[in-house]
């Protein structure tokens, strides 16, 4: 299975700033996925991210608020923007070929004062 | 859109006594896969069924798929303390996006001696 680096593994920052999330995976995948996970609930995903393309958002999340690059098969970044306490949780970078099961790195535990 | 709800939310029970979480989709799905969460950890996969009525086995945990593909089930026989943790299914739908997880709400078990 795919082995995931996310970073930065946690950070405390100050409301309206802004903070990117790295991904990397040791192995080339058509397909990464950003989840966000609120603290003591599930997982949701914030969008897709496929190599070339624009990244496809579901609904309730916005790229001018989590702009998402993918400039190669092994590498992603999803950023914050313009945070406030309520961005406050868990982001997770996953990757996972149609149909099968998902790998996750170990998240981005994010807090905004 | 897709909803997954697991039941019950939360269990606690005594070192040795069974578990059982049970998961509902609002559609029908593909497949269905398990994820264990451990206290500040990330989802780490357990098991996918894709078969209408499908039983599999992972010594002390048993996974089943409902003949209507909607509905999922995991048993843990005769529990112990590393089992403590949030279960999560994910389901993907029959159709649409073909890698999209839907996460359900989660179980988090708790076992103490």
């Amino acid at each position: 299975s795919a082995v995931i680096s996310q970073k930065p593994s946690r950070d405390i920052c100050q409301r309206g700033t802004s903070l990117t999330i790295q991904c990397q995976v040791d192995s080339q995948v058509t397909m990464m996925f950003w989840y966000r996970q609120q603290p003591g609930q599930s997982l949701t995903l914030i969008a897709t991210a496929n190599q070339g393309s624009e990244a496809t958002y579901e609904s309730g999340f916005v790229i001018d608020k989590f702009p998402i690059s993918r400039p190669n098969l092994t590498f992603s970044t999803l950023t914050v923007s313009n945070m406030s306490p309520e961005d406050s949780s868990i982001y997770l970078c996953s990757v996972g070929v149609g149909g099968q099961p998902q790998h996750f790195g170990d998240g981005t535990r994010l807090s905004i004062l | 859109g897709q909803q997954v709800m697991q039941i019950p939310q939360y269990q606690h029970v005594q070192e040795g006594e069974d578990f059982t979480t049970y998961c509902n989709s609002s559609t029908t799905l593909s497949n269905i896969q398990w994820y264990k969460q451990r206290p500040g950890g990330h989802p780490v996969f357990l098991i996918q069924l894709v078969k209408s009525g499908e039983v599999k086995k992972q010594k002390r945990l048993t996974f089943q798929f409902g003949e209507a593909k909607k509905n999922s089930s995991l048993h843990i026989t005769a529990t112990q303390t590393t089992d403590v943790g949030t279960y999560f299914c994910a389901g993907q739908e029959a159709t649409g996006t073909a890698s999209k997880l839907t996460f359900g709400t989660g179980t988090r078990l708790q076992v103490t001696l």
